[in-house]
């Protein structure tokens, strides 16, 4: 099994449905992220947790919420999905020290 | 977080070494150099780090210049498996505000 999981791997939602995307991981690391990657650009942060009752917001939050249930899951939500949501979305951990992130395989994401 | 400079694309002869460079002028002096890969739609993949000191492992090695203001990821005998997008992050190593921004990166193109 993959150290992060994330799910579904593809999706295609309609404009103005909430969806929420799920990670899971193995890793035990306390430190979780979400991040958005559009074609051709470098990969933007989300949201992200340092642990399980910390949320902060990265650099695009707007129209996004997460829920940290658990030391091993880290929950994205689109309340209202829109068209300019469409990407592909990626979950990482990192341990304490922040040194070498494992990413997960994605989800490709197509609000229409 | 020191800014990056990258060519966004690079091509490299199968079995040659591929030297991908890196300008960090503004680099503070507790800033780590941090390099991923991300090899098409996957998940990125760190690679290697280093602060002041060339590092290898066996991946790639790392060689950053005295003064720090560049550096360069070497990985020496390319195949077509290295074809991916590399990303150089500078970055404060550790900490409670420890989190990656990704820019747009080298598309390194591994030729037969």
């Amino acid at each position: 099994d993959a150290d992060v999981t994330q799910t579904p791997r593809n999706r295609i939602t309609k404009t103005g449905k909430r969806i929420m995307l799920e990670c899971s991981q193995t890793k035990g690391h306390d430190r979780m992220y979400w991040y958005r990657q559009d074609p051709g650009l470098g990969l933007r942060l989300i949201y992200y947790s340092f642990d399980v009752k910390d949320i902060n917001k990265g650099e695009i939050s707007d129209g996004y919420s997460v829920s940290r249930q658990a030391q091993a899951k880290f929950s994205l939500s689109l309340e209202s999905a829109i068209p300019n949501q469409t990407a592909l979305y990626f979950c990482a951990t990192s341990d304490s020290t922040g040194v070498g992130y494992t990413f997960g395989s994605g989800t490709r994401l197509t609000v229409v | 977080d020191a800014k990056t400079t990258q060519p966004p694309s690079m091509d490299c002869a199968e079995g040659r070494a591929a030297n991908l460079p890196c300008n960090h002028s503004t680099i503070s002096g507790n800033e780590y150099v941090y390099w991923y890969r991300q090899i098409h739609s996957q998940g990125p993949q760190y690679i290697i780090h280093g602060l002041k000191n060339n590092e290898t492992n066996e991946m790639a090695s790392l060689i950053i210049t005295e003064d720090r203001k560049s550096s360069t990821l070497i990985l020496p005998h390319a195949t077509l498996r290295d074809t991916a997008v590399y990303y150089c992050i500078v970055r404060v190593g550790g900490g409670s505000n420890y989190k990656l921004t990704f820019g747009k990166g080298t598309l390194l193109t591994v030729n037969p």
